[in-house]
């Protein structure tokens, strides 16, 4: 499977725990976005990487929230002391270089956090 | 920033008839406009887009439309099929300004047989 792939699926944790989700895009994509998805809503944007550099955090990333892509392939998102508000859908996307020209994003499953 | 208001929220047509979603989208900056197709357990899937250089694109049974002035999209879907249950999300992006699409809450399409 040559997709982007996201691990895990399901997580539970409890309010307070710290939890981290990997990302591993589709492997000639320079670029990878991550998005949070809530019931009833569309992606709302939360950070992308141009290889290893973070070119753009939204406001909805917190401290709390940490995303890192250090050799310019798989990405990390860790969220730390959760809070019920986090429980959500984290999408991962990546794009080919020129994504910008492309606009295409290719999205992997997601990450489903559910905070008790 | 840019934002994207999308509308219905939900959409029930008949097998067979068709079904348009419109969105409207705020930034004149945008210039590339993506439909995204999401089904249930998986991410989103691209669709079709149009760039803002046409005002039609058609493929097979899907078509959208742009209106460049009046910052609208829409997307066309005939001759439905079950197939087409999901939920549709618009999405805008300035290719020129910078990289992230933003997305409208989607329409959740239930084809009824």
């Amino acid at each position: 499977d040559t997709g982007v792939s996201q691990n895990p699926r399901h997580k539970i944790t409890k309010r307070g725990q710290n939890v981290t989700f990997r990302c591993d895009p589709i492997s000639e994509h320079n670029r990878l976005y991550w998005y949070r998805q809530t019931l009833g809503q569309g992606p709302e944007f939360l950070t992308y990487f141009q290889n290893e550099a973070q070119l753009e955090k939204s406001r909805l990333l917190s401290d709390r929230f940490s995303a890192e892509r250090p050799k310019g392939s798989f990405s990390t998102l860790e969220i730390q002391r959760t809070e019920q508000g986090d429980s959500a859908m984290y999408l991962c996307a990546s794009s080919p270089p020129g994504g910008s020209n492309t606009g295409e994003l290719f999205f992997g499953e997601g990450s489903r956090l559910t905070v008790l | 920033g840019e934002n994207v208001e999308q509308h219905p929220s939900t959409l029930s047509v008949q097998e067979g008839d068709s079904a348009v979603i419109k969105c409207t989208y705020s930034d004149s900056a945008s210039n590339y406009f993506p439909w995204y197709k999401q089904e249930l357990g998986k991410g989103p899937q691209l669709i079709i887009d149009i760039r803002s250089n046409v005002g039609e694109k058609k493929d097979q049974r899907i078509a959208v439309t742009l209106n460049k002035t009046a910052k609208h999209f829409s997307l066309h879907i005939t001759e439905t099929q079950p197939e087409d249950s999901a939920v549709y999300f618009c999405a805008a992006l300035s290719m020129n300004r910078d990289d992230k699409i933003i997305f409208g809450k989607g329409t959740r399409l239930h084809i009824l047989p």
